[in-house]
């Protein structure tokens, strides 16, 4: 199956600072990949939807100026985590469907875990 | 009322068991009902998928919709120790996907 990576897979960082999560789809184009966040023993809540080409949409209740979204090609998004605050420290899982775009064949990321001091 | 309701348990069975999982749905408009399967610090996996009421099987699995009553299982025969992970249900309608909180299955050796 399509493979989509993500780096890096853990980072920490201190609270204030700046971090980014990149996506890519290593073997099939993806003009829109999705953003999640897990927190612990809680189900993936989708963030935002980010589309190649045009602005991304976040979801009820995302910041959209702290997560900062850019699909900058047809096989890289990325998500910026501005101002990182420990409530912020999550683990943050991007997805991308293949060329068929059926939502059930979306492929995802290993993860990033992301952790403000 | 959360649009997808699942125990998450943990649920821990011997080696060999029939494992079922279940989740509740409210939102009628779900069109595709899917199972994930996630290990530790891990993206989730496809293990089944279906868009209709009725039974699904593959291998070891068997995904089983009830769109009248918006219930929703996966059953696991013959359960192997690999089978420990996350289970998480999913449902879509349109191009997003709304998750279960998980079910932590544990298979005794």
């Amino acid at each position: 199956g399509a493979v989509v990576s993500q780096h890096p897979s853990w980072v920490i960082c201190k609270s204030g600072t700046s971090v980014k999560i990149e996506c890519r789809s290593l073997d099939f184009q993806a003009t829109t990949m999705f953003w999640y966040r897990q927190f612990p023993k809680q189900s993936l809540m989708l963030m935002a939807t980010s589309n190649e080409g045009s602005k991304a949409t976040y979801e009820q209740g995302v910041e959209k100026d702290k997560f900062l979204i850019n699909h900058a090609s047809l096989t890289l998004s990325t998500l910026t985590v501005t101002s990182a605050h420990p409530e912020d420290s999550s683990f943050y899982i991007c997805s991308a469907p293949d060329f068929s775009s059926r939502v059930y064949e979306q492929f995802f990321g290993p993860g990033t875990r992301l952790t403000v001091l | 009322q959360k649009e997808v309701e699942q125990d998450p348990g943990p649920l821990s069975v011997p080696e060999g068991a029939i494992v079922s999982l279940n989740c509740t749905y409210s939102n009628s408009a779900f069109q595709y009902f899917m199972w994930y399967r996630q290990y530790s610090r891990k993206g989730p996996e496809l293990l089944m998928y279906t868009y209709s009421s009725g039974n699904k099987e593959d291998g070891r699995f068997t995904a089983q919709v009830d769109k009248s009553s918006k219930y929703i299982s996966l059953f696991i025969r013959d359960s192997q120790p690999s089978d420990s992970a996350t289970y998480l249900c999913a449902m879509s309608e349109d191009d997003k996907i709304i998750f279960g909180k998980g079910t932590r299955l544990h298979i005794l050796p």
